[in-house]
């Protein structure tokens, strides 16, 4: 009965490297979510997979943010040439269908820092 | 305006009362919300659906009004444990979800 698993749990990192982080959704669920939230605010969706449909990348604030998902299961997020901006705690979350109205289950994050 | 508020709180409540925070929407085609219960430093949990003819989990009711376009939570007989930051979320008609940014509620002994 595992969750859904993130690693890094924490990630500091220099401006200008590029860092990936892992997302393992819970077995079987063939929706799988990318957020990002900032101290204080809302999360900020950032990329959608659904089965083998192609992937909603359209809350990718830059270029320089990627996503695959491999398998139909594990998910790497790629920040590349990192900015200071991007500091937040980056959140997956996995569900069955994927349908929008059906329960979205978290990982506990990874909270990136970038110096 | 955004596509969806909240008061950011704290609500400061002592243990036992009753608490009520609303979240406004403003995409009129919303199908579907919730309530997420997010606790400090730790990620968001499904408290509950919101139906349109309202429901209640327990001490915890949720209402929709759509004339208004807001969902409101409501908490009877507050715990400690009900310290948190409640997360209204929307379903829009990209079937895409919205997420408020959350209101902090903060029981006190």
């Amino acid at each position: 009965g595992a969750g859904v698993s993130q690693s890094p749990s924490n990630k500091v990192t220099e401006k200008g490297k590029d860092v990936e982080l892992r997302c393992d959704p819970i077995s079987g669920h063939t929706a799988l979510y990318w957020y990002r939230q900032s101290l204080g605010q809302g999360l900020e969706f950032l990329i959608y997979f659904q089965g083998n449909s192609a992937p909603d990348k359209s809350g990718l604030p830059s270029d320089r943010f990627s996503a695959e998902r491999t398998g139909g299961s594990v998910s790497t997020l790629t920040i590349q040439r990192t900015q200071q901006e991007d500091s937040a705690v980056y959140l997956c979350a996995s569900s069955l269908w994927g349908q929008g109205g059906e329960k979205l289950f978290f990982g506990s994050g990874t909270q990136l820092s970038v110096l | 305006r955004k596509e969806v508020e909240q008061d950011p709180g704290p609500f400061n409540v002592p243990e036992g009362a009753t608490v009520a925070f609303n979240c406004t929407y403003s995409n009129s085609a919303s199908q579907s919300f919730f309530w997420y219960r997010q606790d400090c430093r730790k990620e968001p949990k499904l408290l509950m659906s919101v139906y349109s003819s309202g429901n209640e989990d327990g001490r915890f009711t949720a209402q929709l009004n759509r004339a208004s376009q807001y969902i409101s939570l409501l908490i009877r007989d507050s715990k400690l444990s009900d310290s948190a930051t409640y997360l209204c979320v929307f379903l829009d008609s990209n079937y895409q979800l919205i997420w408020g940014a959350g209101t902090k509620l903060i029981i006190k002994p």
